[in-house]
């Protein structure tokens, strides 16, 4: 089984509505993060939590909220998708406690598209 | 802030050439450096990275990076290209405390027959 798994793996969508994107981890690791994929331009941090109670904004949060329901557990919601908000995201992981060397591990990624 | 050019968005080389992908990046201190390989339709996967000591760094698949402060490189080799190398490749970097993660965009390697 996966170590990090998202789902839905495809998503198509309609602009304006709401929706969320899931991912969880069976790793243990204390940190994750939601990164957006676009062509040419690599992956850009969405949002990160280090812990439960510690969520923050990465370089490209507006547009999006995050939920870290657990430990194991960490959701992106677009509250109002847009046609800009199509993408491919991945969610990662990493174990700060054993590692402080910041690995990231990420899951196999969510293909959006907003009509 | 730190930041990761890598040149080339995509490089094409015959079977069994050498690789070279390039990485350049930007940083007040030394940082901690990765390359990541993302196969289609795949999530990302570590190839190799380089924290401290030798600057010389294997990983997995053949492929080795050295690090090069002086140059603030960390360009990706692997003698003899195979044709399952064919994949993006992304270079990163993290500050000292694991954290920072910044990605560079991409560069798409194609394997030709």
């Amino acid at each position: 089984d996966a170590d990090v798994t998202q789902t839905p793996r495809n998503r198509i969508t309609k602009t304006g509505k709401r929706i969320m994107l899931e991912c969880s981890q069976t790793k243990g690791h204390d940190r994750m993060y939601w990164y957006r994929q676009d062509p040419g331009l690599g992956l850009r941090l969405i949002y990160y939590s280090f812990d439960v109670k510690d969520i923050n904004k990465g370089e490209i949060s507006d547009g999006y909220s995050v939920s870290r329901q657990a430990q194991a557990k960490f959701s992106l919601s677009l509250e109002s998708a847009i046609p800009n908000q199509t993408a491919l995201y991945f969610c990662a992981t990493s174990d700060w406690g054993n590692d402080r060397e910041g690995t990231q591990y990420f899951g196999p990624g969510t293909r959006l598209l907003v009509l | 802030a730190q930041s990761v050019t890598q040149l080339g968005s995509h490089v094409s080389v015959s079977e069994g050439a050498l690789v070279l992908l390039r990485c350049n990046y930007s940083s007040s201190v030394p940082p901690y450096l990765f390359w990541y390989v993302q196969y289609p339709n795949q999530g990302l996967q570590l190839l190799l990275k380089y924290t401290t000591g030798a600057t010389l760094v294997k990983g997995i698949n053949g492929f080795e990076a050295e690090f090069k402060k002086s140059e603030t490189s960390f360009h990706l080799t692997k003698p003899s290209a195979h044709m399952s190398d064919a994949a993006e490749y992304f270079c990163a970097v993290s500050d000292r405390r694991g954290q920072n993660f910044v990605f560079g965009p991409g560069t798409r390697l194609s394997v030709l027959p």
